[in-house]
């Protein structure tokens, strides 16, 4: 069973450019995770999806950030005209139910 | 301050020394669980804890859990350079609408010298 995978590892995207960052959960997992880390800090909650459905988007900023999970396929994590302070490493964890949560190896956004 | 704040920040020891972080909540929590980051790589899932539990042990790692104190620490015993890594703990918040974010601390970033 593979791990939570995601790419890609490495993005680098000039400001006003638009990031896709893709998430692939365990399988049999529904439940999808979107953590943001900032340098020198710890992880901060994004967003939380089940297949086709956006549960918690509290830690979404409100503008130029979406995500999303499609019944089929991986789940997506879409910044629009990125900035410089959107880089950071945002990490994705799956669960097959509330409690623990695994995470894929990130992906680092950098931006020009 | 936030949620799950750990303490100390950083931490150096030297091969064979135990290791001990500590970290504080604010909420009540369903269960608090610890990872560890290696420099520039993802989270690895360490350990669970539930709220009605004290203690945990895996292999050289415990954790111990006072929700009295709202307060968990992690030990390593005899600690090698390859512990070396920040160590988060986070915590789920209970409660109405509870959806099982977590919410991380800043970490410890601890270094084992051989």
């Amino acid at each position: 069973n593979a791990g939570v995978m995601q790419n890609p590892r490495h993005l680098v995207r000039r400001r006003g450019q638009e990031a896709r960052l893709r998430c692939s959960p365990m399988k049999g997992h529904s439940h999808v995770y979107w953590y943001r880390q900032l340098p020198e800090e710890g992880l901060k909650f994004m967003v939380y999806l089940q297949k086709e459905n956006i549960i918690d988007e509290s830690g979404m900023p409100k503008e130029r950030f979406s995500a999303e999970f499609p019944k089929e396929g991986p789940s997506i994590l879409r910044i629009q005209q990125v900035v410089r302070g959107d880089s950071a490493a945002y990490f994705c964890a799956s669960s097959p139910k509330l409690g623990s949560q695994y995470f894929g190896p990130g992906t680092r956004l950098t931006v020009l | 301050s936030q949620q799950g704040e750990e303490d100390p920040q950083a931490l150096s020891i030297q091969e064979g020394e135990n290791a001990t972080m500590n970290c504080s909540y604010k909420t009540s929590i369903n269960n608090l669980q610890w990872y560890r980051q290696n420099s520039g790589r993802g989270l690895v899932h360490l350990i669970l804890i539930r709220s009605n539990e004290r203690e945990k042990h895996s292999g050289r790692l415990r954790v111990t859990l006072d929700t009295s104190k709202k307060s968990s620490s992690l030990l390593i015993t005899a600690s090698r350079a390859a512990d070396t890594a920040s160590y988060f703990c986070a915590t789920d918040a209970w409660g109405s609408g509870n959806t099982g974010k977590l919410i991380f601390g800043q970490g410890t970033t601890l270094q084992v010298k051989p």
